[in-house]
């Protein structure tokens, strides 16, 4: 079955520093990955997501992840994080389903603090 | 274009009670999700459905019904409402192509319930 683990439940950083939050993965075939973002209150909107060709995909608000098949990983960074980044961050894995469709699995979230 | 929208956005209930939570999309996709988010646990998927008039079990389906009538609805019911129902509902929407994972699925801003 597959999983994704998000070691780092909460993460505070400060404006314009640097910032990578972790996430691991469990799948048995070639993983779809994505990142969603969800400030509070509001639904989730999708970052970024790799389900191939080059490993290192960029996605929207700066954010970029790199999809590393040896170490499970597909960790997402931001070179200078903006005050507004504050929320919290879901990975999640994809697979077909019988059906029709996908299913994703998500992992437990990392909730982002930026201290001015 | 409203995307993925959720009626209500919060709603209490007392013990036993039922309610239908409503999903609408105007993105005219084949699939569609109901997700819910409890503290330290990510998303979970509770049913989905690939198509108007088809329904299928996610990962917590007990105490949930679910109905597509119409492709662009999808409706969760709570017949029994139970105190371990309290949680914030997502419904999720994505077109139907490929279909191995790697869709893009859209999440609504979410229904808060809580039940007494």
């Amino acid at each position: 079955a597959q999983s994704v683990t998000q070691p780092d439940i909460h993460i505070t950083v400060s404006e314009g520093a640097s910032l990578e939050l972790r996430c691991n993965y469990s799948y048995g075939a070639t993983p779809y990955l994505f990142w969603y973002v969800q400030s509070p209150g509001q639904g989730l909107q999708l970052l970024l997501k790799y389900f191939s060709g080059d490993t290192l995909v960029q996605g929207i608000k700066g954010f970029e992840a790199e999809f590393k098949r040896s170490q499970s990983s597909f960790n997402l960074r931001k070179p200078s994080v903006h005050w507004s980044d504050a929320a919290e961050y879901f990975c999640a894995v994809g697979r077909g389903i019988t059906g029709g469709g996908n299913k994703l699995t998500f992992g437990t979230g990392t909730q982002l603090k930026v201290e001015l | 274009n409203a995307g993925v929208t959720q009626t209500p956005k919060f709603r209490v209930l007392k013990t036993g009670q039922s309610m239908t939570l409503l999903c609408a999309q105007d993105m005219n996709h084949e699939y569609m999700y109901w997700y819910r988010q409890d503290p330290g646990m990510g998303l979970r998927l509770i049913h989905y459905s690939v198509g108007e008039g088809t329904t299928a079990k996610g990962e917590v389906p007990d105490g949930y019904n679910v109905s597509r009538l119409k492709k662009q609805n999808f409706l969760l019911g709570l017949e029994s409402a139970a105190p371990s129902q309290t949680s914030v509902y997502f419904c999720a929407s994505r077109e139907a192509t490929g279909g191995r994972g790697q869709e893009t699925q859209y999440f609504g801003p979410g229904t808060r319930l809580l039940v007494l």
